[in-house]
């Protein structure tokens, strides 16, 4: 089956710096979604992809879908201790039927005021 | 607009022991999934249902039941609790070219 690998596994850094993170599939993607957890909540939707080479921004977020469409990347920009979470990335192949969500492993985030 | 409801928050169960946890949704949303995560190993997909009358099994279904009789709800049945099955779930749903939205979970503890 479809594998995403993501890194880092965990990140510590200080207030103010800038993030980024990604993901890479064994598979062809049509669509890159990245969420955020925060403890004992469900995942929330930060930024969906559905274009190979779209960059998208949300805020202090931006993530871009990865040309060869196996890859995605999220970068936070002045980070601030409320981004604290675990972010994952998610991804499928609506062009090939599967309607089943593949997600990564989790980028846990740390930030130190 | 409540999204996705979940219930129970928290269960515990003996091992051996049924249960049914509870996913409904307000969004008139085609595609409905269950997923479970365990520390370090992310969230795995469990059954997902296109549409009322339709289910298909994910990742890991063993252990586990589902019907979706309508578009709102997509209820989780564990048939015979395990130690195993300690995890806490998540019900989601989503429409077409979307991405899903997801309940608070069910945090569940099988002894």
């Amino acid at each position: 089956g479809q594998q995403l690998n993501q890194s880092p596994q965990s990140m510590f850094i200080q207030e103010g710096e800038d993030v980024s993170m990604n993901c890479t599939s064994s598979s062809i993607f049509n669509t890159w979604l990245w969420y955020k957890q925060d403890p004992g909540e469900g995942p929330v939707l930060l930024i969906a992809l559905y274009k190979a080479g779209e960059l998208t921004s949300n805020g202090r977020l931006t993530a871009q879908f990865g040309i060869t469409r196996k890859d995605s990347f999220l970068n936070i920009s002045a980070s601030i201790p409320s981004d604290v979470g675990i972010y994952f990335c998610a991804g499928y192949d609506s062009g090939a039927g599967s309607y089943q969500l593949t997600f990564g492993k989790g980028t846990k985030l740390s930030v130190i005021p | 607009n409540a999204g996705v409801t979940q219930t129970p928050k928290f269960q515990v169960l003996k091992t051996g022991q049924s249960m049914t946890l509870q996913c409904a949704q307000d969004m008139n949303h085609e595609y409905m999934s269950w997923y479970r995560q365990d520390p370090g190993m992310g969230l795995r997909l469990i059954h997902y249902s296109v549409g009322a009358g339709i289910t298909d099994q994910g990742e890991v279904p063993n252990g586990y039941n589902v019907s979706r009789s309508t578009t709102e709800d997509f209820p989780l049945r564990l048939l015979s609790a395990a130690p195993s099955q300690t995890s806490v779930y998540f019900c989601a749903s989503r429409t077409q070219g979307r991405g899903y939205t997801f309940g608070s979970g069910t945090r569940l503890t099988v002894v």
